[in-house]
């Protein structure tokens, strides 16, 4: 089982520049998320998508946008990189247990924008 | 606005020292509260939920535990291997909040 595939593992960008970061997963999960996480900040959710088709804001969207492509994939797009978007991002599913999402996490791209 | 607080921020201990791990938390109605290990380079894999206040739960040295302000994970007689970044979330009002997390090294 691959679970969350995420790629690249590692990206260096110039200022200005753009890119995509993808994400896949195959456990049928509904809900998809990218957080971020920076050393002393913990994991701060950028977006999510509750659904195939929908997409909303999380603590930090500035700079970001997203698009669910379909059930499996949630790709996350710098438009004009910035050096505050430097940081270890996280694509995750969840899955419903009880009345909470339980996240499964893939295993991060480190971007550096120089 | 849900909170979490995980303390200490590094913990080194000698294999076999038992020790444990904090958070505190301040949430409108808990939904649920995880506990992740996460290595370095990897992203957090899941170890607990715990959903209600005066419940436990136990996998391997790792038992985790829950009251209406926090919860503890402790570690009992730990291992090298169980080095690594533990992580607190909690489920309240809105999306899960991460606690910042707590290296803990433990040395042989």
């Amino acid at each position: 089982n691959a679970g969350v595939t995420q790629t690249p593992k590692f990206q260096v960008l110039k200022t200005g520049q753009s890119m995509t970061l993808q994400c896949a997963q195959d456990m049928n999960h509904n809900s998809m998320y990218w957080y971020r996480q920076d050393p002393g900040m913990g994991l701060r959710l950028i977006y999510y998508s509750a659904s195939e088709g929908t997409t909303d804001k999380g603590e930090v969207p500035n700079g970001y946008n997203v698009s669910r492509l379909n059930k499996r994939e949630f790709s996350l797009r710098l438009e004009s990189a910035a050096p505050s978007q430097t940081s270890v991002y996280f694509c995750a599913s969840s899955l419903l247990e009880g009345r909470v999402e339980k996240l499964f996490f893939g295993s991060g791209t480190q971007l550096s924008v120089l | 606005e849900d909170q979490v607080t995980q303390s200490p921020e590094a913990l080194r201990l000698q294999e076999g020292e038992s020790s444990s791990l904090n958070c505190s938390y301040t949430v409108s109605g808990l939904r649920g509260l995880f506990w992740y290990r996460q290595d370095p380079g990897k992203g957090p894999e899941f170890l607990f939920t715990l959903y209600s206040a005066g419940e436990e739960k136990e996998k391997e040295r790792l038992k985790a535990t829950l009251t209406k302000k926090e919860s503890f994970l402790h570690i009992t007689a730990p291992k090298p291997e169980d080095s690594a970044t533990y992580l607190c979330a909690v489920g309240g009002s809105e999306k899960l909040v991460f606690g910042k997390g707590m290296k803990l090294t433990v040395n042989p």
